[in-house]
């Protein structure tokens, strides 16, 4: 079976601060797909990012970046230099294959920026 | 703006009452899903409809009928619900069948209150 924990449920952070949000996930796959997803206060989950197992390779895109370590099955989501618009519930969702393919997710960290 | 659009954004029926949720998406994506979201929980995955077929049924009651007339829509038919079942209900759609070869677009989700 697949689980992904994200530990953290509430993030409280001030505008231009730094944040991470951890997730950690566990899987007998050796194929994998790691995701994290953005749902603001409007509902609708937005996709922010996708990696596969085999690219371990961290990724920046603007502020945000991503550190994927399979040694420790983390996934962990670095909002740098924070603004207010980042408020929004942040999962982190896995996916593996064949009756593992369907996405799991994590509980969601609520994130607050204030100003 | 989200390209999934999900109609009506609020509903309130009662637990005698036949009603229906829509989805549309004009991104040529193969694959369309239901997903339930309870408050303060993840997204759970109910239908899955691939090429126009309905490919995964998560053991969803028969209250929720789901239909695909066509590669752009999705329907959720709601029939004698009870008051559990109250939640957002989000509509999402990929270009692949398989949810792990690439991101979930989704909709804002139709917010249902079961009286």
């Amino acid at each position: 079976a697949q689980k992904v924990t994200q530990a953290q449920t509430e993030i409280s952070v001030v505008e231009k601060e730094d944040v991470t949000l951890d997730c950690v996930y566990e899987t007998r796959d050796t194929t994998y797909y790691l995701f994290w997803y953005k749902q603001p206060p409007s509902g609708e989950l937005v996709f922010l990012i996708r990696r596969n197992s085999f690219d371990e390779q961290n990724e920046i895109s603007g502020r945000y970046s991503w550190n994927f370590q399979k040694s420790t099955s983390s996934f962990n989501f670095t909002i740098t230099a924070s603004q207010v618009v980042d408020s929004a519930v942040y999962f982190c969702a896995l996916s593996g294959t064949g009756a593992n393919s369907k996405l799991t997710f994590g509980k969601g960290i609520t994130l607050s920026v204030r100003p | 703006d989200t390209e999934v659009t999900q109609t009506p954004k609020h509903l309130v029926m009662g637990m005698t009452n036949k009603k229906s949720l829509k989805c549309e998406q004009h991104m040529g994506h193969r694959a369309m899903y239901w997903y339930k979201q309870k408050a303060k929980k993840p997204p759970e995955l109910m239908f899955v409809y691939s090429y126009e077929k309905l490919s995964i049924n998560e053991s969803v009651p028969s209250r929720f009928s789901p239909e695909c007339p066509n590669s752009s829509l999705l329907n959720l038919h709601l029939h004698a619900l009870q008051p559990e079942d109250s939640a957002l209900y989000l509509c999402a759609s990929s270009p692949w069948a398989s949810p792990n070869t690439g991101e979930l677009f989704f909709g804002e989700g139709s917010r249902l209150t079961v009286l």
